[in-house]
């Protein structure tokens, strides 16, 4: 299995600065053939079901605002924030896809506001 | 516009079953591999099985093969799986997550159903 590992565990950041999540696999999820990392980023509200941010790793879902990104290849990748906003406040969770249907996602990493 | 809606759950003795459905509206739902993934209380999600678009293919966590089974029936835009010997470790709530791409399963979720809880207690 891949696993994912995320860090930090939780951050606070003050509204308007950046907040980054790193995460990494123990494995590289990045197909040769076709040059995608299956990597995908969601992020969890309490209470709510989790919603789908960022997919190949650096692509924006239908919807998300720009502040959101992905970027990185083969086992690192991070998600930032540019600057955080009050309904960004959740937990944000990791997932490969490269071993798919066999998914794995990492722990989340919990943004809170300073 | 697209919807999830799972029902289903509930509480459970050790060893006992139960079968959750989701009704899902809006898109063409057997163009789409389905996946359920679980969240147990305070902790992180886990993938649980899948079933490709057709339902000819099948796939289960470790954690419950052989004693979930996933299916569908296309005819009624709806996903089961049926949970049997039920173990306490499977508390949690369960999200049924359709596929982002149509045909063969990628393993991203666009969208979700809001949940239905399974708990395992006596």
């Amino acid at each position: 299995d891949i696993v994912m590992t995320q860090s930090p565990d939780s951050l606070a950041v003050s509204l308007g600065e950046r907040a980054t999540i790193n995460c990494k696999s123990s494995q590289s999820v990045l197909y040769s053939s076709n040059n995608k990392n299956y990597l995908a980023w969601y992020q969890q509200k309490p209470g709510q079901p989790p919603k789908l941010l960022i997919y190949w790793a650096s692509t924006r879902e239908s919807g998300v605002p720009d502040r959101f990104s992905g970027s990185g290849s083969g086992t690192d990748f991070t998600l930032t924030i540019s600057s955080l906003q009050a309904e960004d406040v959740a937990v944000y969770y990791c997932q490969q896809y490269y071993s798919t249907p066999f998914l794995t996602f990492g722990p989340g990493t919990k943004v809170d506001i300073k | 516009e697209v919807q999830l809606l799972e029902s289903g759950g509930g509480l459970v003795q050790p060893g006992g079953s139960l079968r959750l459905s989701c009704a899902a509206s809006g898109f063409t739902f057997s163009s789409y591999a389905m996946s359920w993934v679980r969240q147990a209380p305070g902790k992180g999600l886990e993938w649980v099985s899948a079933i490709s678009g057709s339902g000819g293919s099948t796939y289960y966590a470790d954690s419950v093969k052989g004693r979930f089974t996933i299916s569908r029936d296309n005819s009624k835009n709806t996903l089961y799986l049926q949970m049997n010997s039920l173990r306490a470790e499977d508390t949690a709530v369960y999200y049924c997550a359709k596929d982002l791409i149509v045909g063969a399963a990628l393993g991203a979720f666009d969208i979700w159903g809001q949940g239905t809880m399974v708990t395992v207690s006596s």
